[in-house]
């Protein structure tokens, strides 16, 4: 099984500053990793898909990179209501894993 | 428009059944798989399996293999998620989503909770 490990597990920023998380995957996963928001009593929503692209209604200021086993999740200016665990999210030969996820603080 | 709309929540008793539901409209139901994820309190997201409604072709995560059960009805757009006898470490959030490559539309999710 595929292991994806997330850091760091907590990020506090002021509004504005940048943001970048990281996805590790104890395994080549190529490009098939996917990235989610999930606020406080919500459901997930997917943010970024095949490791850089953006999903559909999705603010410019997400993106994505990566490939093979390291992968960054970036908010170029953090807005409050960023606020949320961020996961990521592997496909591969018929499973499917998430990373333990990153906490989003608003300083 | 793309839903997914969950069955409500549910107090259950340990040794008890259930079966949840998963309803999707907006878009050919038959054409996508449907997965489900579960979320233990104050936990991450788990995925437990999926399933391709028009054949009931299912893939189980191993962790859930045996535990659960995924069904689906082409005929009503809905698929299921059964339990034959609940543990109390079965309380969670369970969500099920339309999967396009990746989770793409996600259902509200449906809250068991399993107490004595």
């Amino acid at each position: 099984e595929i292991v994806l490990t997330q850091s760091p597990a907590t990020l506090s920023l002021s509004p504005g500053e940048r943001a970048t998380l990281s996805c590790r995957a104890s395994q080549s996963v190529s490009s098939y990793l996917a990235w989610y928001q999930q606020k406080p009593g919500q459901a997930p929503r997917l943010l970024i898909h095949d490791a850089s692209s953006r999903a559909t209604g999705i603010p410019a200021r997400f993106s994505g990179s990566g490939s093979g086993t390291d992968f960054t999740l970036t908010i170029s200016s953090l807005e409050p209501e960023d606020v949320a665990v961020y996961y990521c999210q592997q496909r591969t030969n018929w499973l499917f894993t998430f990373g333990g996820g990153t906490k989003v603080e608003i300083k | 428009e793309v839903q997914l709309v969950q069955s409500g929540a549910e107090v259950k008793k340990p040794g008890e059944s259930l079966k949840i539901s998963c309803k999707g409209s907006g878009y050919i139901f038959t054409s996508y798989w449907i997965g489900w994820v579960r979320q233990m309190p104050g936990k991450g997201l788990e995925w437990m399996g999926v399933i391709y409604p028009d054949d009931s072709d299912t893939r189980y995560s191993p962790s859930f293999q045996g535990q659960v059960t995924i069904s689906a009805d082409k005929s009503i757009n809905t698929a299921y998620l059964q339990w034959s006898s609940l543990k109390a470490s079965d309380t969670a959030m369970y969500y099920c989503a339309r999967l396009d490559g990746t989770f793409d539309y996600w259902g509200q999710g449906s809250l068991v909770t399993v107490s004595s």
